[in-house]
């Protein structure tokens, strides 16, 4: 596609209700990441895969978050037993390989992220 | 670990007028400096990547300045226009990025 993408947009849940939050990356993006966004402030960083890899998930908050994209193309973020305060829009962000030795990165392209409200 | 601080956290400009954003952080064993818009209820549309060999980027209206050594960066926006109105975010780091809080720039017609 065009760009990332995200589904649902929105998703209402009960206290203590498990949801799973969907991203499809920009084709041949190899690195996805999760980032966490609360009302008026900037995101902050869940988790990174390369890949199929995950090879950072020092940012989620807890063991109820769950990241996996088994095929190193769609990804999934899971909350289990979700709690008020995991209400926040989640962000996902891809980006294209780097030339090798390269210092750099490349840009990172947001998707519209996912609106949960948990009551 | 990285932080990141974005002033003002608000600003309102008149239209036409040229106007600075700043960003700041602690770490400047940064590889990226990313500078991104987000409209209300959407995500992040990137403006402007400027890496660590580089000084300055330049997109359109649009001009990015990055100083390692000082821990700064500045995004400078020339002759506004009302459709620049939306949140200005920078995000620097490495393979992720941390992000400030925003500057909420309103531009009057």
């Amino acid at each position: 596609g065009a760009g990332v993408s995200q589904s649902p947009r929105y998703k209402v849940a009960k206290r203590g209700q498990d949801v799973a939050l969907r991203c499809d990356p920009i084709s041949g993006h190899v690195s996805l990441f999760w980032y966490q966004q609360a009302l008026g402030q900037g995101p902050e960083f869940l988790t990174y895969f390369q890949n199929e890899a995950q090879l950072d998930k020092s940012g989620l908050p807890s063991d109820r978050f769950f990241a996996e994209r088994p095929e190193g193309s769609v990804s999934t973020l899971k909350i289990q037993r979700t709690q008020q305060e995991d209400s926040a829009v989640y962000l996902c962000a891809t980006r294209e390989p780097g030339l090798a030795g390269s210092s750099s990165y490349n840009e990172q392209f947001f998707g519209p992220g996912t609106r949960l409200t948990v009551l | 670990k990285q932080e990141v601080t974005q002033i003002p956290a608000a600003l309102s400009v008149p239209e036409g007028e040229n106007l600075v954003l700043n960003c700041s952080f602690t770490d400047s064993a940064i590889y990226n400096l990313q500078w991104f818009r987000q409209d209300p209820g959407k995500g992040l549309t990137s403006l402007l990547l400027i890496q660590s060999s580089q000084r300055e980027q330049t997109s359109g209206r649009l001009n990015a300045s990055l100083d390692k050594s000082s821990g700064r960066s500045t995004l400078y926006i020339a002759a506004s226009q009302p459709g620049d109105s939306a949140t200005y975010l920078c995000g620097a780091g490495s393979y992720q990025l941390t992000f400030g809080k925003g500057t909420k720039l309103s531009v009057i017609p």
